[in-house]
Parts: C-alpha cells; structure tokens; sequence
C-alpha cells in the first residue's frame, strides 16, 4: 500500500513481557517518527529518525522504551517488562524529508496491557 | 500549562453551518501549523498544513494563522456529515526540531 503501515494492529499481553511494534513508512520518506496517543488526546511524541540515525529520542518516557531503524526503512519500538501504564495507542509517521515536509500517520497499534 | 490548548468539545452543528475550531499556543519558535482530521479508528489524517502567518484555503477548508496573537484556526464551510470526525491542531518548530505538538483534538459532528 501507499500508506504508513503497522503491525499487529492490537496486541494484548500480560505484565512484565516484552513486545515489539512495527512501523513501515511511505517508500522513499527519510524521517520516521513514533508517538503515542491515549484516549481523547492528541498523540504526544516519542521519538524520530532521519534514515537509520535516531535524532531525538527526549520523548521516550523511560529506558524500558527504545527504537531502532537498522536500515533506514522500517522500524521497531520495543518495550521491555511493560506495565498496564504502558497501554495506549502507539502511531508511526513519515515524512519525506526532515524540516518541512509534513508527517503522514498510520493507524496506530493498539497496546493493551493486562 | 499545555503548549498548545484545543477545546476538547463536542461540538455538534446542523449540515451547512460554518465550522470554527481553533488552538492556542504558547510556543513562539512554533512555526508550521497543521491540521489534522481523525476518524474514530483510524490514525490523523493531514488535511491543511501552513507555515508562518497567513492564510491557506483548500477547497471548503480555510486554515488562519495570527502567529502575533498565537492562534490558529480552522474554517469548514458548508459542513457535510462526512466531516464529523475529531479535529486535531498541530505546530512544530524551526527546521531542525521535528517533533509535532499536537492539541487534545475538538470532536465535531455534523447533523444531518
């Protein structure tokens, strides 16, 4: 497809297991960006890459959070032991370059902690 | 306080009636606008995106930015009920400074 595409679309898990959610962004974007969205807000950021370098990563909310993008194309969010706190929707974005293009969202994975 | 304020809604108009949703932002280095329109389970979809001042139309959608007064809008005129959707602002800042920060989103449905 033309879009940004992501998988699972749900995941349910239990406490303390680790998962990891994959984002495919539009053919050809350079920049890559996850986010999170809880329920009747607005995504907050997490992080973002250009190619296959993670630029900021400030938004991560602790070191069980971490993403990589080993080949500049797609890229994995991975939570370690996670907790019920964790359970949101997570949103990938790309971009076809860095400052002013705009970012185009895919339809989330929805993260559900039991 | 928030960077950027949204009235969360809902805000429910008659089919035809001109839509107003607006955001409030603190931020001063913010210097792209955009807006976004989300259905429910379905990720934000970019429907006006501006950068400085100034005004932008597409269509029935008119996007307004006062970068003096920190506001921005967003205009639907003749609205259908293919607009009911939640609205979502969002800024980002100088090239460089990637991070979009985005509004709590307004809730907009159009009665038919």
């Amino acid at each position: 497809g033309a879009g940004v595409s992501q998988s699972p679309r749900y995941k349910v898990t239990k406490r303390g297991q680790d998962v990891a959610l994959r984002c495919d962004p539009i053919s050809g974007h350079v920049s890559l960006y996850w986010y999170r969205q809880a329920l009747g807000q607005g995504p907050e950021f997490l992080t973002y890459f250009n190619y296959e370098a993670q630029q900021d990563k400030s938004g991560l909310p602790n070191d069980r959070f971490s993403a990589e993008r080993p080949e500049g194309s797609i890229s994995t969010l991975t939570i370690q032991r996670t907790e019920q706190r964790d359970s949101a929707m997570y949103r990938c974005a790309s971009s076809a370059t860095g400052g002013d293009q705009p970012q185009h969202f895919g339809d989330g994975t929805r993260l559900s902690i039991l | 306080q928030k960077e950027v304020e949204q009235d969360p809604g809902p805000l429910s108009v008659p089919e035809g009636a001109i839509v107003s949703l607006n955001c409030t932002y603190s931020n001063s280095a913010f210097q792209y606008f955009m807006w976004y329109r989300q259905y429910s389970r379905k990720g934000p979809e970019l429907l006006m995106y501006t950068y400085s001042s100034g005004n932008k139309e597409d269509g029935r959608f008119t996007a307004q930015v006062d970068k003096s007064s920190k506001y921005i809008s967003l205009f639907i005129r003749d609205s259908q009920p293919s607009d009911s959707a939640t609205y979502l602002c969002a800024m980002s800042g100088r090239q460089g400074a990637q991070k979009l920060v985005f509004g709590q989103g307004t809730r907009l449905t159009i009665n038919p």
